[in-house]
């Protein structure tokens, strides 16, 4: 069965920290997916990777950056986190250039304190 | 640039009773819709998708969905809820390799 696996369910920081989050698929999807998910916002996409060391801006990037080293892991990196980086974190993944939907790893709650 | 309206943030529902929550999209030569169903503190899990052929599709947990290319519609209805339904849904419509999201709606289903 299709599995992306988030490293962390609940995180807390505290702000100027460097955070990591990583996400692990075991599907040899090409495209990897971050999301920030928060209340009457819906899902915003922060970075997408299409393969390995490629990368591309998603609606929010600001404050973020990513890391694709290997085809099934990809990583977001808070710089120095902020309490406005407080959310929900979802991680994605599916192949490239394909209508089926994308698959959804269980998420990361992450609070910057 | 592709959109997605998801006009209802809440619908309350008694148990038993039907529902639909609506989703409509912004026009585009070729379109895949799909739903996705969210339980609290877990991800996104997919309920049901449309790519071609038959406008009505069937997906899991009973729930099924009409894509009405000329109203830009793909509503989401259930004939009966349970409890269980509980939870956040997500329309989205993919656009090349990218998902656009509604913004979501709370379906709570009361005893």
């Amino acid at each position: 069965d299709v599995k992306v696996t988030q490293s962390s369910r609940y995180l807390v920081k505290r702000t100027g920290e460097k955070v990591f989050l990583e996400c692990v698929q075991d599907m040899d999807h090409e495209n990897m997916f971050w999301y920030r998910q928060d209340p009457g916002l819906g899902l915003r996409l922060i970075y997408f990777s299409y393969d390995v060391k490629m990368k591309e801006k998603g609606d929010i990037p600001e404050g973020y950056s990513v890391s694709r080293e290997k085809k099934e892991r990809f990583s977001l990196i808070l710089e120095s986190a902020s309490t406005n980086q407080t959310s929900m974190y979802l991680c994605a993944s599916d192949l490239r250039h394909s209508n089926q939907p994308q698959h959804f790893g269980d998420g990361t709650r992450l609070s910057i304190l | 640039a592709q959109s997605v309206t998801q006009l209802d943030s809440q619908v309350p529902v008694f148990e038993e009773a039907p529902v639909e929550l609506r989703c409509n999209y912004s026009s585009s030569v070729s379109v895949y819709l799909f739903w996705y169903v969210q339980y609290p503190n877990q991800g996104l899990q997919l309920l049901l998708k449309y790519l071609s052929g038959s406008t009505l599709v069937k997906g899991i947990n009973g729930f099924e969905a009409e894509f009405n290319k000329s109203q830009t519609s793909f509503h989401l209805r259930k004939p009966s809820v349970h409890i269980s339904d509980t939870a956040e849904y997500f329309c989205a419509v993919k656009n090349t390799d990218k998902l656009i999201f509604g913004t979501g709606t709370r379906l709570q289903v009361f005893p």
